[in-house]
């Protein structure tokens, strides 16, 4: 059976950083690309970051870019969010979720972490 | 930056059929995704590539995709079915969701 499960999440100031995770198992997971998909609080899906199998092609929406770094560790099956300069929009749960490929769906999602962030 | 836009609501009687519509530049010529989302729950992928069903979806969920219009569809639809819907493309190195339809079944 597919897994996701995220960690990490919690409260944190303005301008503070925060690291999730995503531990997969019941799949291959060095095989599957990766992404982030965030959520504010009763608003829709946004797209965050996006990893390839090999972590040679990395992508960022441009409301993260140069502010949070994915990564992962294929050894360990387990993907990575790193989040510097944290902003009160950026407060979501935060899902990994998995895909085939760069244009592909997503077909399994973790159940989310929530991020808050708030002086 | 493309744009995808989705009613933000649709009422749909039980039993009956209800279509989602998800508009976008050209959308016809892209990969259109659907995912239901239940409150407290995560997301799940209910139609792929515009219309291919993944296993455990029920052959009530149908979506097709053409010209500025992608169009999911849900057949005699369920109290279960009430949720909210959100289409997805790619687009120049960006994934991009629509903003969401909650679907009411009366």
């Amino acid at each position: 059976e597919v897994q996701l499960v995220e960690s990490g999440g919690g409260l944190v100031q303005p301008g503070g950083s925060l690291r999730l995770s995503c531990a997969a198992s019941g799949f291959t997971f060095s095989s599957y690309s990766m992404n982030w998909v965030r959520q504010a609080p009763g608003k829709g899906l946004e797209w965050v970051s996006y990893i390839s199998s090999s972590s040679s092609t990395i992508y960022y929406a441009d409301s993260v870019k140069g502010r949070f770094t994915i990564s992962r560790d294929n050894a360990k099956n387990s993907l990575y969010l790193q989040m510097n300069s944290l902003r009160d929009e950026d407060t979501a749960v935060y899902y990994c979720a998995r895909s085939w490929a760069v244009n592909g769906d997503y077909d399994y999602w973790g159940q989310g972490t929530l991020v808050t962030v708030s002086s | 930056s493309y744009e995808l836009t989705q009613p933000l609501s649709v009422s749909v009687a039980l039993g009956q059929t209800a279509r989602i519509t998800c508009g976008g530049n050209n959308i016809g010529s892209k990969n259109v995704h659907w995912y239901q989302q239940k409150p407290g729950q995560a997301p799940v992928l209910v139609i792929y590539r515009d219309s291919n069903r993944p296993s455990g979806i029920p052959e009530r969920f149908s979506g097709s995709n053409s010209g500025n219009t992608a169009t999911l569809t849900i057949s005699r639809a369920q109290a279960g079915d009430e949720a909210d819907y959100y289409c997805q493309v790619w687009d120049s190195s960006t994934a991009v969701f629509g903003g969401g339809t909650k679907l009411t079944v009366l």
